[in-house]
């Protein structure tokens, strides 16, 4: 597609759950991010993948959470053992490359843990 | 670490009037700034960035100044339509860190109203 593709865009799950967030980014693009934005609250990074390596993994809040990335191409977000406080708009972002400074975001997957 | 603050909204104002959402950052490094806007229902886009210190950013009306002095990247525009209802967001990015990262501010919302 032209833009970046989330699945699924809303998630209704019950506490203690496996939820799996999925991120199909623009064809080329090497670089591909993951955010959490909270309500009321600004966009937190959770992780950046360039190729299918990453490098930073510094905002995954838990080890719960986990994400991989096949073929430089699509990327799944994992949150295990869900809790009430995951729940957010997970966004996810790619570019060509690594220092280009414009990211494109698809439209999110909402998440809401009961 | 790097953090952007920004003026919180929501802010309401009418067709034709003036608009200043204030952004101020703090950053290690010499960052990028940016303003990302996300129209309902839409996902983030870049509206504007700049690279460097008194860079002026412009797109659709807007601009902002990249004011190192005082830590700012003030968004403005002249004359708002109702069209320009949206969230926007300023962001950083510290292009000698790995990957492309940005560090987002909390976000304001503005309704203009006809």
């Amino acid at each position: 597609g032209a833009g970046v593709s989330q699945s699924p865009s809303n998630k209704v799950t019950e506490k203690g759950k496996d939820v799996e967030l999925r991120c199909d980014p623009i064809s080329g693009h090497t670089a591909l991010y993951w955010y959490r934005q909270s309500l009321g609250q600004g966009l937190e990074f959770l992780i950046y993948f360039q190729g299918n390596s990453a490098p930073d993994k510094s905002g995954l809040p838990s080890d719960r959470f986990s994400a991989e990335r096949t073929g430089g191409s699509v990327s799944t977000l994992t949150i295990q053992r869900t809790q009430q406080e995951d729940s957010a708009v997970y966004l996810c972002a790619s570019t060509e490359g690594a220092n280009t400074g414009e990211l494109f975001f698809g439209e999110g997957s909402r998440l809401t843990v009961l | 670490g790097d953090s952007v603050t920004q003026m919180e909204g929501p802010v309401t104002l009418s067709e034709e009037a003036f608009l200043t959402i204030n952004c101020t950052y703090t950053a290690t490094g010499y960052p990028s700034l940016f303003w990302y806007v996300q129209y309902p229902g839409e996902g983030l886009q870049l509206l504007l960035k700049a690279t460097k210190a008194d860079d002026k950013g412009s797109n659709k009306g807007f601009e902002a100044t990249y004011r190192k002095e005082t830590t700012s990247f003030h968004l403005e525009k002249g004359s708002v339509q109702v069209s320009d209802s949206a969230v926007y967001f300023c962001a950083l990015s510290d292009l000698g860190a790995a990957g492309n990262k940005l560090t987002f501010g909390g976000g304001t919302r503005v309704l203009v109203k006809p």
